[in-house]
């Protein structure tokens, strides 16, 4: 089944404890991207990847990291977490070149909090 | 990237069409406009994408007047499961691409009984 997958589902930590939320797709898509959605904010990108070793940063990239190193995955990094990072993360890939422009395929989300 | 403007929320009836509309003033030249649904913490679902007049699929029509500044999705009978919030997404390769994405706040739908 096609599918982009998040990992863990769930998570509380606390402030300074470094995390990795990971982010697989098994559609060999070459485009993946980190969004937050937050109550009265909608989805917000944090980071983008058109391939592998080839990431930038989208509109909140603050506090947070990604790496690329190969297609399908592509782990949101959090090196110092804070309360103000407690949200919903939320994975998506897409193919290049695609005939349907900006179609992304959503992971079910991640909800972090951080205390 | 096109900035878009839709309704916050709407309330409808079950078995009524809803139109959603978003406006898109900057458009540029090579820009869609394309559509997501999204239902309580779930990933958004791709729902419909056009260029200009009309495309229509099993799930919703998207109408796109010749100025191409605004857009209407609309929903034909919708049921209690089509309550979610839609998007109206617009970019292109000229625009920074289809890699830097906006999705906005989104349109709140309400299906009533």
């Amino acid at each position: 089944e096609a599918q982009v997958t998040q990992n863990p589902r769930y998570l509380i930590t606390v402030t300074g404890k470094k995390l990795t939320v990971t982010c697989s797709q098994n559609m060999n898509h070459e485009y993946m991207s980190w969004y937050r959605q937050d109550p009265g904010l909608g989805l917000r990108q944090i980071y983008y990847s058109m391939n592998v070793e080839v990431t930038d940063k989208g509109d909140v990239p603050e506090g947070y990291k990604v790496s690329r190193k190969e297609k399908r995955n592509f782990p949101l990094i959090l090196e110092s977490p804070s309360p103000n990072q407690t949200s919903l993360y939320f994975c998506a890939s897409r193919a290049a070149g695609t005939g349907v422009h900006n179609e992304q395929f959503f992971g079910p989300g991640t909800r972090l909090t951080v205390l | 990237l096109a900035k878009t403007t839709q309704p916050i929320s709407m309330d409808s009836y079950e078995g009524q069409e809803v139109n959603i509309t978003c406006s898109h003033n900057n458009i540029a030249t090579n820009d869609y406009i394309t559509w997501y649904q999204q239902f309580p913490s779930q990933g958004p679902r791709f729902i419909i994408q056009g260029y200009k007049t009309k495309v229509t699929n099993e799930v919703a029509s998207l109408f796109i007047p010749a100025d191409r500044k605004s857009s209407t999705l609309s929903l034909p009978r919708v049921s209690l499961s089509d309550t979610a919030v839609y998007y109206c997404l617009v970019g292109g390769p000229n625009s920074g691409g289809y890699q830097k994405v906006t999705f906005g706040t989104g349109t709140k739908l309400q299906v009533i009984p």
